[in-house]
């Protein structure tokens, strides 16, 4: 059974930094490319951040570009997600999600939330 | 970017209704659709993928068509358990792009 446990979230002053993770398990991690998939309270999906397999090629939402880096280590089945210049608009509930043709599993989600 | 779009944005329908959910993207995308449903404080589900194709352990009521910019999610025969919100999603290349949601509602 494919396991997705995202951690990190929190509590967070705008302007700040986190780094989520993402600890997947019952699939092999290092042949799916994965994604970051974030909800804000009451709204939509919105796609963060994807990275091949290999982690050699990572993509990008316009709203995240330049701020987030998203990055994996195979060798732990581990997805990371680092935010900085967190803004209040970032506030989300933040999924892992496995594969980007068609995510067909999704980790609970980790909250965070950018607020002085 | 190519921007999605979906309609209509919520819907009330009854017990055994066939309902369509229509989701339109800006620009071509082939068939690289998926469609999924999300139920209250619950993460989302895969419906569809490439269009058409049904996600395995996805009851056959649900149905996927369409190719290019113009696509399609039918139920027939509504069943109580299938209320909660359906995205589309393209992912043809990135940006990986949910629409909007619709929002269906049991009557």
């Amino acid at each position: 059974e494919v396991q997705l446990l995202e951690s990190g979230g929190g509590l967070i002053q705008p302007g700040g930094s986190l780094r989520l993770s993402c600890a997947a398990s019952g699939f092999s991690f290092s042949t799916y490319a994965m994604n970051w998939v974030r909800q804000a309270p009451g709204k939509g999906l919105e796609w963060v951040s994807a990275i091949s397999a290999t982690g050699g090629s990572t993509k990008y939402a316009d709203f995240v570009k330049g701020r987030f880096t998203i990055s994996r280590d195979n060798s732990e089945n581990i997805l990371y997600l680092q935010m900085n210049s967190l803004r209040a608009e970032d506030t989300a509930l933040y999924h892992c999600a496995q594969d980007t043709r068609s995510i067909k599993a999704w980790g609970q989600g980790t909250l965070v939330t950018v607020s002085s | 970017d190519v921007q999605m779009t979906q309609s209509p944005s919520s819907l009330s329908a009854s017990v055994g209704d066939r309902v369509t959910i229509t989701c339109r993207a800006s620009q071509g995308i082939n068939n690289y659709l998926a469609w999924y449903q999300q139920k209250p404080g619950k993460v989302p589900e895969l419906l569809i993928y490439d269009a058409s194709s049904l996600h395995s352990g996805v009851p056959s009521r649900f149905s996927g068509s369409g190719y290019g910019t113009d696509f399609t999610l039918t139920i027939n025969s509504l069943q109580p358990e299938d209320f909660g919100i359906y995205y589309c999603q393209k992912y043809d290349n990135a940006p990986y792009t949910f629409g909007p949601g619709t929002r269906l509602e049991i009557k």
